[in-house]
């Protein structure tokens, strides 16, 4: 069954501590993306990756960093630099390097910093 | 770079009646416009999208216009159901780098 796994689906983490969210698709996809989702903010682009090896930063990317080592796994570590890291964060995927295919989804990550 | 926007962000309709949502853009280089919708807890679905070459596209209930001298594109659903209710996003991308989405518009169904 083909698609986009995130986990975990809810995470909680002190402030001042790194935390990295997984995201792994088995669509065999090339362009992977992470958005962040606030409350009437929409879906905002934090990073995104074309191809394997190479990424980069979307809109709102202080704070976060991401990873291509794998063309199935783009995980995002939400560093301590991150003013306001509790969100939910989406990941993405579509086939073919230009943005003008569709979105594959994955659930999303629930992260709660305190 | 572009800039979507989107109205209105919130819009209710008694059941059996049309929605329309509206999205402008700012990159006169967009040739991609798809349609998300994504219902309360769940992730984000594409329900339809438009390309730069075409001025409308249906699919059953639902259809999507585009005009592109005024840089906006529409979301119509017809006779809607209790199942549409849920937040819309319309966005836009140019195919070179990245696909920039509207602050959304949720929709509710009113028995």
């Amino acid at each position: 069954d083909g698609g986009i796994t995130q986990s975990p689906k809810y995470l909680f983490r002190k402030e001042g501590q790194n935390v990295t969210l997984s995201c792994e698709q088995n669509l065999n996809h090339d362009a992977m993306y992470w958005y962040r989702q606030d409350p009437g903010q929409g879906l905002r682009l934090i990073y995104y990756s074309q191809i394997v090896n190479d990424f980069q930063k979307g809109d709102i990317a202080e704070g976060y960093s991401v990873s291509r080592e794998k063309k199935e796994s783009f995980p995002l570590t939400v560093t301590s630099a991150q003013k306001n890291p509790t969100a939910f964060y989406l990941c993405a995927s579509s086939i073919g390097s230009r943005s003008n295919s569709p979105l594959h989804f994955g659930n999303g990550t629930r992260l709660t910093v305190t | 770079g572009e800039n979507v926007e989107q109205h209105p962000s919130t819009l209710s309709v008694q059941e059996g009646d049309s929605a329309v949502i509206k999205c402008t853009y700012s990159d006169s280089a967009s040739n991609y416009f798809p349609w998300y919708k994504q219902e309360l807890g769940k992730r984000p679905q594409l329900i339809i999208d438009i390309r730069s070459n075409v001025g409308e596209k249906k699919d059953q209930r639902i259809a999507v216009t585009l005009n592109k001298t005024a840089k906006h594109f529409s979301l119509h659903i017809t006779e809607t159901q209790p199942e549409d209710s849920a937040v819309y996003f319309c966005a836009a991308s140019n195919g070179d780098d990245k696909i920039i989405f509207g602050k959304g518009t949720r929709l509710h169904i009113l028995p």
